[in-house]
């Protein structure tokens, strides 16, 4: 069984550009959430999504989006970069929603110079 | 005061010991509450879940959980050095998600 599946593995940007990035789910999982993890502040949730509706969302500004499609894929996007987003970004797929028997991927790691 | 809060450590036992992780959290309405290790370069791995006052155990793992008190625990009994890792405290209040900063535990063989 394929676990989740986080594409790329590793991004460079530049200040002021915009960044997508993917999540597979575990093949059947409905819910995909995402978070954030810095050496200062540790992981923030941002937001889940669970049938292509998100159902929660983090304190973050509005510069992070995310959606979901019929496959459950889910992408989420960073508008207008800023050094502070540098970050692993991880994702987590769940059958249930939320943390419930939920399984991350190996993440993104995304620097912004 | 962060919504949830966990010794950072480090936490160092030797190889067959207990080794204990305490988190307290801060908003009552938590709901659920799990422990995930996360090694060195690795994403974090779901240990337990627990959503009722007590202990539950799987293995070696026991988490506790005590809503009076807002305070969860974890406990790795015969610690083995590959138990060593960061152990991250989670609660979810329904609608959010929170973290704790995690624990690093090292096992001294």
């Amino acid at each position: 069984k394929a676990g989740v599946t986080q594409t790329p593995r590793y991004l460079i940007k530049t200040r002021g550009q915009q960044v997508t990035l993917s999540c597979s789910p575990i093949s059947g999982h409905r819910s995909v959430s995402w978070y954030q993890q810095t050496p200062g502040q540790g992981l923030q949730f941002l937001f889940e999504y669970f049938s292509e509706t998100q159902r929660n969302k983090g304190n973050f500004p509005g510069r992070f989006s995310g959606r979901q499609f019929s496959n459950s894929r889910s992408e989420m996007n960073v508008s207008t970069l800023e050094l502070g987003d540098s970050a692993l970004y991880l994702c987590a797929s769940s059958l249930f929603g939320g943390l419930t028997e939920a399984f991350f991927g190996q993440g993104t790691r995304l620097t912004v110079v | 005061q962060k919504e949830v809060e966990q010794n950072s450590g480090p936490l160092s036992v030797p190889e067959g010991a207990i080794a204990s992780l305490n988190c307290t959290y801060s908003d009552r309405v938590s709901q659920s509450f799990f422990w995930y290790r996360q090694y060195s370069g690795k994403s974090p791995e779901l240990i337990m879940s627990i959503y009722s006052n007590g202990d539950k155990e799987d293995g070696r793992f026991t988490a506790q959980l005590n809503k009076a008190s807002q305070y969860v625990s974890l406990l790795i009994r015969d610690s083995q050095p590959s138990d060593s890792a960061t152990y991250l405290c989670a609660v979810n209040t329904g609608n959010q998600f929170y973290f704790g900063t995690g624990t690093s535990l090292t096992v001294i063989p």
